[in-house]
């Protein structure tokens, strides 16, 4: 599976839209794009995923390039709770299931008041 | 449905015990996965299962660890003999076939503390 590319940490005004990027410019052509977070100490949670069109849904948006090599999660107006570790993870879906989730360190994301 | 169900959600031992960690799926997934976090590690795949089958079992680290699934409700995960470098949370996490493709639940996690 692909590898990805995350800064390691991202500050983010409260009420302000949070951009955090990642790059995965290996990703293949079967590979889909899945954002996962974990607040502290709990276990992480689902956010999105998409292939190559941008996804929407009630907690976030996605956004991938056209060439796939990169995508940008988008928290439109984050509060405090959104303060967590964000992961970006690039892998194939094997027909509604992916044994193969890796995770990488993902993005400290810290909201800030 | 009350989620993915994770017994001890914690456990302090002493080297060389063993120690079984339990899980129950959310009802109706058909596939189980668990993984450990570590702060040096990060969170890693450790075995799934499809179907009460394990699928593919190649992070677990060694021969200490096993996992079964007797029945689509629940699973354990055994270290013997366990050793403080096992010392980890313990997350379990389930999906179903039906549910969005990707889409993972997962337990609270087990921390375990090995003396």
């Amino acid at each position: 599976d692909a590898k990805t590319t995350q800064p390691p940490s991202m500050d983010c005004a409260e009420g302000r839209a949070a951009n955090l990027p990642c790059n995965h410019s290996t990703i293949s052509g079967n590979e889909y794009v899945y954002w996962y977070r974990q607040i502290h100490s709990q276990g992480p949670q689902y956010i999105i995923h998409g292939l190559k069109n941008n996804e929407t849904n009630e907690m976030a948006s996605l956004i991938i390039t056209e060439d796939r090599k990169s995508s940008t999660l988008i928290l439109p107006h984050a509060t405090l709770r959104d303060t967590a570790v964000y992961y970006c993870i690039v892998s194939r879906n094997y027909g509604g299931s992916q044994g193969n989730l890796i995770f990488g360190k993902g993005t400290k994301l810290s909201v800030k008041p | 449905d009350a989620g993915v169900i994770q017994s001890p959600r914690h456990e302090v031992t002493e080297m060389g015990q063993e120690v079984t960690l339990r899980c129950k799926p959310i009802s109706g997934h058909d596939y189980l996965f668990w993984y450990r976090q570590t702060m040096m590690r990060g969170l890693e795949l450790l075995i799934y299962f499809n179907n009460n089958v394990p699928i593919d079992d190649s992070g677990m680290p060694e021969d200490r660890f096993s996992a079964k699934m007797p029945n689509a409700s629940f699973s354990t995960l055994k270290i013997q003999p366990s050793e403080p470098r096992d010392s980890a949370v313990y997350f379990c996490a389930s999906m179903g076939w039906l549910e969005k493709s990707g889409e993972l639940f997962f337990g609270e996690g087990s921390r375990l503390t090995v003396l």
